[in-house]
């Protein structure tokens, strides 16, 4: 699977739109990007993927640049509860067992 | 439905002592996942199995750990004996057919060997 590179830590106003980059600039055709993200003392959470074309569901939005060589999730209204760690993971045949997390961004949502 | 259930929440254990894990998965999910997560290596895959059967445990790091899956709804992490390394939060996951994007994570066993 691809490497993926996403800053340590970003901050965001509480009503804010949330904007995190993922790099991941050795991505493969077939591999999907998928985000996680992993609040204070719980298990980590799915949120959206996508392969090519732009995705929205309703926690987030997914921007995959052209050349898929990074990509943005975009929280639209960031509330404190989105405070989290997130993470961006490039994925080959979508199998879990074949996924790697890594260090990911931790999103501090202020008041 | 109740989500990806473990226990226990907490365990403190003494060095060289015996520490089993448990983990139920969400009923119909086929594929049951071990992590471990730490401050140092972050969140690691240790093993997974689909349909009860083991497929990969390569993140198994010693024969000191061993895991089950004696049915579809239930499985164990086993650690013997216990070192203060081992200290860390375990976390079983569960998917249907390894989908990522139908892991569901529980809320993990919080271990301290001391």
């Amino acid at each position: 699977d691809a490497k993926t590179t996403q800053p340590p830590s970003m901050d965001c106003a509480e009503g804010r739109a949330a904007n995190l980059p993922c790099n991941h600039s050795t991505i493969s055709g077939n591999e999907y990007v998928y985000w996680y993200r992993q609040i204070h003392s719980q298990g980590p959470q799915y949120i959206i993927h996508g392969l090519k074309n732009n995705e929205t569901n309703e926690m987030a939005s997914l921007i995959i640049t052209e050349d898929r060589k990074s990509s943005t999730l975009i929280l639209p209204h960031a509330t404190l509860r989105d405070t989290a760690v997130y993470y961006c993971i490039v994925s080959f045949n979508t199998n879990a067992g074949k996924s790697t997390f890594g260090d990911g961004t931790t999103l501090t949502v202020k008041p | 439905d109740a989500g990806v259930i473990q226990s226990p929440r907490h365990e403190v254990t003494e060095m060289g002592q015996e520490v089993t894990l448990r983990c139920k998965p969400i009923s119909g999910h086929n594929s049951l996942f071990w992590y471990r997560q730490t401050m140092m290596r972050g969140l690691e895959l240790l093993i997974y199995f689909n349909n009860n059967v083991p497929i990969d445990d390569s993140g198994m790091p010693e024969d000191r750990f061993s895991a089950k899956m004696p049915n579809a709804s239930f499985s164990t992490l086993k650690i013997q004996p216990s070192e203060p390394r081992d200290s860390a939060v375990y976390f079983c996951a569960s998917s249907l057919n390894s989908l990522l994007e139908k892991l569901f994570f529980g809320s993990g066993t919080q271990l301290s060997v001391l």
